[in-house]
């Protein structure tokens, strides 16, 4: 079965630090690239990071720029966020996203919910 | 505030067409190639409906359908169901890795 599954959500203080990861399954990993999604409660999506399929290429969002890093471990078949200096507004769900050779991303998790208190 | 406008809601009655609009795509980006289509059901992870700007994926219904008029993306959806009710999201590649989400419209079946 084809399918994203994040983890690693929880409740965390302000200025503490989680980890997220996103296990897939049911296609080649290392094939895709691959995206770290948000979505705020009652808000709408945010791009947030995205990784080439190598891990050579990185980019995030200005608003996580400096303390979010995405990273992947393709013989694992595993992606991953690393939330450092958390703050109340990274409280969101966090999808793990898939991106095909389109410009879309076709395949998302079930999300993992951060939630930050300040 | 997000570089791409959508609609906060649109509403229609069962059988009927309608529209959403995504407004601002030229100022992102120079081709029209890149824009997305997203449904979200609540509680849901977003689904795909439409890549570069009027591609269908497999197994979308062909009553969703997407075009594009100078700076504004659209997504049309025909024969309107119950099940049609769910937050709609336009998206662009923005350049340099990024991409740029519109707000989102919430479609309600009258």
């Amino acid at each position: 079965q084809v399918q994203l599954v994040e983890s690693g959500g929880g409740l965390v203080k302000a200025g503490g630090s989680l980890r997220l990861s996103c296990a897939a399954s049911g296609f080649t990993f290392s094939d895709y690239y691959m995206n770290w999604i948000r979505q705020a409660p009652g808000k709408g999506l945010e791009w947030l990071s995205f990784i080439s399929s190598s891990g050579a290429s990185i980019y995030h969002a200005d608003s996580v720029k400096g303390r979010f890093t995405i990273s992947r471990d393709n013989a694992r078949s595993s992606l991953y966020l690393q939330m450092n200096s958390l703050r109340a507004e990274d409280t969101a769900v966090y999808y793990c996203v898939r991106k095909p050779p389109i410009d879309a991303f076709d395949l998302w998790g079930q999300g993992t919910m951060v939630t930050v208190s300040s | 505030q997000s570089a791409l406008t959508q609609p906060a809601s649109v509403s229609g009655s069962p059988g009927q067409s309608i529209t959403i609009s995504c407004t601002g795509i030229s100022s992102i980006v120079g081709s029209d190639n890149h824009v997305s289509w997203y449904q979200q059901h609540p509680d849901k992870a977003p689904k795909l409906l439409i890549y570069e700007g009027t591609k269908r994926p497999s197994g979308v219904s062909n009553r969703f359908s997407g075009s594009k008029s100078d700076n504004t993306a659209s997504l049309t959806i025909s024969g309107l169901q119950s099940d049609d009710e769910a937050d709609y999201y336009c998206c662009s590649y923005a350049g340099s890795g990024s991409w740029v989400f519109g707000g989102g419209t919430k479609l309600t079946v009258l």
